[in-house]
């Protein structure tokens, strides 16, 4: 089946400071990839919608400059949480739609990444 | 904007027992359902896909239905095992919009031996 990975699976990492979360389709081409934030006991929440080649769009209430999206290539999208702070602490999802005629647009998600925030 | 809700919130069975999941969801313009599992501390693994056009899939002990007009969907999870334990997702792709999934809060299902 489709397997989406992320990098890092944790990081902890001090208040003031950028993170970088790695989203990659491992054996399909993905044109759009979705990032999602996880609070602990509740429901994924939708960040942004990744385009590649174009920018991303952001769900309203999501700040563009803290939370940067670079989908570069049709395998490989980044989000950048910069000047992290305690509340950005959050278990962050990545998921890619398979992009070939016969994907029929099922999403697959990654395993997740815990980010800390000290 | 879609609204999907999931009764239970939380369900404890004994092993062994039939059981239904419930999503409801107010805007009957759809793209498809799906419905994920989460583990603590993971991702989601899908475990049925229904496009708009179908009204069940099934997968080994899983069935899954949708009613459209209803604005309805159940997961059924045949002769549960305590490895069934785990919170179930219920998710709508927008037919507007489809690709962004907007998710159920999710019933935490307990299976004990």
């Amino acid at each position: 089946g489709a397997v989406v990975s992320q990098h890092p699976s944790w990081v902890i990492c001090k208040s003031g400071t950028s993170v970088k979360i790695e989203c990659r389709s491992l054996d399909f081409q993905a044109t759009t990839m979705f990032w999602y934030r996880q609070f602990p006991k509740q429901s994924l929440m939708l960040m942004a919608t990744s385009n590649e080649g174009s920018k991303a769009t952001y769900e309203q209430g999501v700040e563009k400059d803290k939370f940067l999206i670079n989908h570069a290539s049709l395998t490989l999208s980044t989000l950048t949480v910069t000047s992290a702070h305690p509340e950005d602490s959050s278990f962050y999802i990545c998921s890619a739609r398979d992009s070939s005629l016969f994907g029929g647009y099922e999403q697959y998600f990654g395993p997740g990444t815990r980010l800390t925030v000290t | 904007k879609q609204e999907v809700t999931q009764i239970p919130a939380a369900l404890s069975v004994p092993e062994g027992e039939n059981l239904v999941l419930n999503c409801s969801f107010t805007d009957s313009a759809i793209y498809n359902l799906q419905w994920f599992r989460q583990d603590p501390g993971k991702g989601l693994t899908s475990l049925l896909l229904i496009q708009s056009s179908q009204r069940e899939q099934t997968s080994g002990r899983l069935n899954a239905s949708l009613d459209k007009s209803s604005g309805r969907s159940t997961l059924y999870i045949a002769a549960s095992q305590p490895g069934d334990s785990a919170t179930y997702l219920c998710a709508i792709a927008g037919g507007t919009s489809y690709g962004k999934l907007t998710f159920g809060q999710g019933t935490i299902l307990t299976v004990h031996p």
